[in-house]
């Protein structure tokens, strides 16, 4: 069974780096084909894809938001850590950690943290 | 503003049926697999469709979904109250990054 598990503080003031940790369980972060990535959602919004790790390394970025965000993994302690700068208001939002089930150009996301709320204010 | 277009809302009354529409672009849904997901209010979404039209082991039958061209439509027949919830769709670009729909509340009259 995938577990997925996230840890972050629960309040960061504007301009501040966050840093987000996924613990996972129940698979390998060097398994071919698998990924964990980064989904995010603000209060009363829809899901916003912020980040990707793979097995083998490969990273993916959203775009919009590419110029502020760091993935990284550490396979000893089965983690998934996403650093997010220069923190703004417009962040305050709920983030998943998310398992990606990869297989050629097939993957979703099959298994989801509870996610963590994280509140950016002064 | 999603890169995937969904209706805000769609509703039915129980037993009957709804249509979830997800509309993208040669550059995601045209050249990818769709997946959907559902969410309850204060919960985590969870996969309920991947590859566009397969079902994860314990989702019922009653939600069907299927793609043509840029386009993916989640179906839900024999609709429950237990179905009320938030649905987003998701799929990738050109560069396998993933977007997602703004997410349809289904409500059952």
């Amino acid at each position: 069974q995938i577990i997925l598990k996230e840890s972050s503080p629960t309040l960061v003031k504007p301009t501040q780096t966050l840093t987000l940790t996924c613990t996972v369980s129940g698979f390998s972060l060097t398994t071919s084909g698998a990924g964990v990535g980064w989904i995010r959602q603000p209060p009363g919004k829809a899901l916003e894809w912020l980040a990707l790790i793979y097995w083998n390394d490969g990273l993916r970025y959203t775009p919009s938001l590419k110029s502020r965000l760091t993935i990284a993994k550490d396979t000893s302690k089965n983690q998934v850590v996403l650093t997010m700068t220069n923190m703004d208001p417009e962040d305050t939002a709920t983030y998943y950690c998310v398992h990606v089930a990869a297989v050629g150009s097939r993957r979703y996301f099959d298994s989801w943290g509870q996610g963590t709320l994280v509140t950016v204010s002064s | 503003q999603s890169v995937l277009t969904q209706p805000p809302s769609v509703s039915a009354a129980p037993g009957q049926k709804v249509i979830i529409s997800c509309s993208g672009s040669s550059s995601n849904i045209g050249n990818n697999y769709v997946s959907w997901y559902q969410q309850f209010p204060g919960t985590a979404p969870k996969l309920l469709i991947y590859d566009n039209d397969k079902r994860p082991s314990g989702v019922p039958d009653r939600f069907s979904g299927s793609k043509s061209g840029t386009s993916a439509t989640l179906d839900i027949t024999g609709l429950q109250t237990g179905d009320e919830a938030d649905y987003y769709c998701g799929s990738w670009d050109a560069s396998l990054k993933g977007v997602f729909g703004g997410g349809t509340k289904v409500t059952v009259l």
